[in-house]
């Protein structure tokens, strides 16, 4: 069964860092490419960052770009997603999602960081 | 950036009766062009990949069409259990982006 556990979110005051873990099981996990997608509180879907199956290669979005690293180790069946300089902004459920060619086909329960003072 | 616009935002359905959502791209995205439900508490779930494309233990009511920048999800004899929210989601470029959303209410 492929599973996809989040962990690593809670609360932390604005400027802060937390570093996010998937760490994923019931598939091999260096065969796929992998993303991170937030949903702030009452909100809609947001892609955060992409990365492939390698680690070579990386995307992200605009309101994150120089502040969150996307990171795997694939000996460790593992995603990674650093956040440093954290604003209210970056309030979400962060989940990770498995990508099968361009969609994502298995997703986490999801985590969630709180921005706050 | 490729933006994805939903209509509606909002809609309040009866049961068995058939809904479409449709799903608007900035700019021509062939045929990548997904779809997801998302329930209250829940992760999102794929129901339609390529436009059109069926996924496995998704119900036969849940259909897609388009192409281009046009793109319709639709469920046919709605269920009670079709109350979420869906979303569309384009691969085509990054970054990726997502629709605002529809929700579903069943009345």
């Amino acid at each position: 069964e492929v599973q996809l556990v989040e962990s690593g979110g809670g609360l932390i005051e604005p400027g802060g860092s937390l570093r996010l873990s998937c760490a994923v099981s019931g598939f091999t996990f260096s065969g796929y490419e992998m993303n991170w997608v937030r949903q702030a509180p009452g909100k809609g879907l947001e892609w955060v960052s992409y990365i492939s199956r390698s680690g070579s290669i990386m995307y992200y979005a605009n309101s994150v770009k120089g502040r969150f690293t996307i990171s795997r180790d694939n000996a460790e069946n593992s995603l990674y997603m650093q956040m440093n300089s954290l604003r209210a902004e970056d309030t979400a459920v962060y989940y990770c999602a498995r990508q099968e060619g361009g969609y994502y086909d298995s997703w986490g329960q999801g985590t969630l960081v709180t921005v706050s003072a | 950036e490729i933006v994805l616009t939903q209509s509606p935002d909002f809609q309040s359905v009866t049961p068995k009766e058939k809904v479409t959502i449709t799903c608007r791209a900035s700019q021509s995205i062939g045929s990548s062009l997904h779809w997801y439900q998302q329930k209250p508490d829940q992760s999102p779930k794929v129901l339609i990949k390529y436009v059109s494309q069926s996924i496995s233990g998704v119900p036969s009511r849940f259909s897609g069409s388009g192409s281009g920048t046009d793109f319709t999800l639709t469920i046919n004899s709605l269920e009670a259990e079709d109350a979420a929210a869906y979303y569309c989601h384009q691969s085509s470029s990054f970054p990726i982006t997502f629709g605002q959303g529809t929700r579903l209410e069943i009345k």
